[in-house]
């Protein structure tokens, strides 16, 4: 069966410190995977999503970036974080083709300070 | 650009009742219509899948129904328990890849 990890699951970073947030799926090949995130009192915002090995689409200007060196590995990044940029990131993948729906991992939550 | 809402924000209910949840969206070209559950500082958990050519979905005391015409889904829960309490999140998957998130409806089942 397919499986989604998040990791880590809390972090506290000071401003101006980088960021790698990793996202890995097991038992598929070749799926879709996206970044989310929730800020406090917010719904959900899609961040990045990538539907193969170095293909990154981004939603919204930010301070983030992402990358997909491999097939199911899904890394959240920035090299100088902000005060906004708190939140709970969330990782989910979907089937490349196929109306199936998505998978979320367990989320980090992140607070910088 | 397709928005979806859900009503109402906050639901608090005794034990027992039956209850429904409701999401419209605005753009009726959707693939399929997903429901989530979140609890406190988890992630999500998928709860049901409408894909647009279907009505109604079924899991043990869920149902979820789609009208997609009319831009509407229900969730309706039967005899709802305390651990029920959550926040219930509907997702569009537009003609897109992208996955478009309601605000969700944060409930909670009084004992």
């Amino acid at each position: 069966s397919q499986t989604i990890h998040q990791w880590p699951a809390t972090l506290v970073q000071p401003v101006g410190s980088p960021l790698s947030l990793e996202c890995t799926v097991e038992g598929t090949s070749n799926p879709n995977l996206y970044w989310y995130r929730q800020a406090a009192g917010r719904g959900l915002q899609l961040l990045f999503y990538s539907v193969g090995i170095g293909q990154i689409s981004s939603e919204v200007p930010q301070n983030l970036s992402a990358s997909r060196p491999q097939d199911r590995q899904f890394i959240l990044s920035s090299k100088k974080l902000l005060l906004s940029d708190s939140g709970f990131y969330l990782c989910a993948w979907r089937p490349r083709t196929g109306a199936y729906g998505y998978t979320f991992g367990s989320g980090t939550r992140l607070t910088v300070v | 650009k397709q928005e979806v809402t859900q009503i109402p924000a906050a639901l608090s209910v005794p034990e027992g009742e039956n209850l429904v949840l409701n999401c419209s969206f605005t753009d009726s070209a959707i693939y399929n219509l997903q429901w989530f559950r979140q609890d406190p500082g988890k992630g999500l958990t998928s709860l049901l899948l409408i894909q647009s050519s279907q009505r109604e979905q079924t899991s043990g005391r869920l149902n979820a129904s789609l009208d997609k015409s009319s831009g509407r889904s229900t969730l309706y829960i039967a005899a709802s328990q305390p651990g029920d309490s959550a926040t219930y999140l509907c997702a569009v998957r537009d003609s897109s890849y992208k996955l478009i998130f309601g605000s969700g409806t944060r409930l909670l089942v009084r004992p």
